[in-house]
């Protein structure tokens, strides 16, 4: 594609379920990062996947966020047993040197 | 600990007037300094950079202002546009390969027709 895709582009949840989001990244960029965006909060790191090293996973804020990236390629971010103050937009951006190209966030909204 | 602090928050500004935004950082290792923009709905997208070695980068009515002895950055836009409004993120990188970019709050941008 063109740009990266994220998906869902909205999710509503129940407090206590899991969610997944997906990440298709600019085809060719080795770098995979994301990004929690809250209202009034800016641009939160959560964790940052490049080539075949190991992630850098400093940015995630509990033990119920994870995230994989399968064959240097697509990326799901899942969240545990979520908590309402877990809604907020959830960015993916790739990059093949230092600009990142951000997709347009999947809206997470925990009820 | 927030490692660039950027004002205002939000700003209103008239057509053709000029916007300025502000942000500071302590980090001496940043290397590289973007601005992102951002229209509601989207992700945010690269505006315009600027490295430590240079005091000034101007890419048509956008201009970045550095000062490293006081650590701070700025971004000007001249003649404002209402297609300018969006929100603005400044952001710093610490040198190691593709690391990630430590963002500002941002700032809420309205120009008004």
């Amino acid at each position: 594609g063109a740009g990266v895709s994220q998906s869902p582009s909205n999710k509503v949840t129940e407090k206590g379920k899991d969610v997944e989001l997906r990440c298709d990244p600019i085809s060719g960029h080795t770098a995979l990062y994301w990004y929690r965006q809250s209202l009034g909060q800016g641009l939160e790191f959560l964790i940052y996947f490049q080539g075949n090293s190991a992630p850098d996973k400093s940015g995630l804020p509990s033990d119920r966020f994870s995230a994989e990236r399968t064959g240097g390629s697509v990326s799901t971010l899942t969240i545990q047993r979520t908590q309402q103050e877990d809604s907020a937009v959830y960015l993916c951006a790739s990059s093949s040197n230092e600009k990142l190209f951000f997709g347009s966030g999947t809206q997470l909204s925990v009820l | 600990q927030q490692q660039v602090k950027q004002s205002p928050q939000s700003l209103i500004v008239q057509k053709g007037g000029i916007s300025i935004i502000n942000c500071a950082y302590e980090n001496t290792a940043f290397d590289y300094f973007p601005w992102y923009q951002q229209f509601p709905g989207k992700g945010p997208a690269l505006l315009i950079a600027i490295r430590p070695d240079v005091s000034e980068k101007k890419e048509g009515r956008f201009t970045i202002s550095f000062n490293k002895s006081a650590k701070q950055f700025s971004l000007h836009i001249m003649d404002s546009q209402p297609g300018d409004s969006a929100t603005y993120f400044c952001a710093a990188r610490v040198p190691r390969g593709y690391s990630t970019l430590t963002f500002g709050k941002g700032t809420m941008l309205l120009v008004s027709p």
